[in-house]
């Protein structure tokens, strides 16, 4: 089945600092990923959407200077968090839509610590 | 856009007896409706969908209904077990491709 991997699984960073996030798709070429993040008990809360060659859509709210998005493959999105500060410690996820219009599949999230 | 609402926010059941898990929808365009199970530090699988043309699916002890009139859908998890312990997450899928979640509901079986 669809498989998504994302990497690294938890990151610690000092404040000030800029940190990347991987989503690969493993098996399947993914044309649209998805950045959530979740803060501690609380729902999955969409940060952008990424399409394969084009710009990322940010959702309302959303820094799109703090949180980068690039979308050069149709394997590999990637989310780098700059200039962190402890408030944007969370758990970022990334979702791929599968070929198939109804399939999302998630990567298995990334905790993100800033101290 | 769409908006999803979810509830209860917890909910704690007897091993062997049932759950149900109810959602509602905003955007009347949705029309995929999946369900997710995050165990801690985990992201969401997968456990059952339903799209907008069909009213009830059933995969063994888990079942989603479907009320595209009244826009709610619902999780019913049968013959409980330890392992179904988890925070549940229902969603929709509206004109804009995107997955929106409701807030969760926490699941806790007692043996």
């Amino acid at each position: 089945g669809a498989v998504v991997s994302q990497h690294p699984s938890r990151v610690i960073c000092k404040s000030g600092t800029s940190v990347k996030i991987e989503c690969r798709s493993l098996d399947f070429q993914a044309t649209t990923m998805f950045w959530y993040r979740q803060f501690p008990k609380q729902s999955l809360m969409l940060m952008a959407t990424s399409n394969e060659g084009s710009k990322a859509t940010y959702e309302q709210g959303v820094e799109k200077d703090k949180f980068l998005i690039n979308h050069a493959s149709l394997t590999l999105s990637t989310l780098t968090v700059t200039s962190a500060h402890p408030e944007d410690s969370s758990f970022y996820i990334c979702s791929a839509r599968t070929q198939d219009y109804y399939g999302y599949t998630f990567g298995s999230g990334t905790r993100l610590t800033v101290v | 856009g769409e908006n999803v609402e979810q509830h209860p926010s917890t909910l704690s059941v007897q091993e062997g007896d049932s759950a149900v898990i109810k959602c509602t929808y905003s955007d009347s365009a949705s029309n995929y409706f999946p369900w997710y199970k995050q165990e801690l530090g985990k992201g969401p699988q997968l456990i059952i969908d339903i799209r907008s043309n069909v009213g009830e699916k059933k995969d063994q002890r888990i079942a989603v209904t479907l009320n595209k009139t009244a826009k709610h859908f619902s999780l019913h998890i049968t013959e409980t077990q330890p392992e179904d312990s988890a925070v549940y997450f229902c969603a929709a899928k509206g004109s804009a491709s995107k997955i929106i979640f409701g807030s969760g509901t926490r699941l806790s079986i007692r043996p």
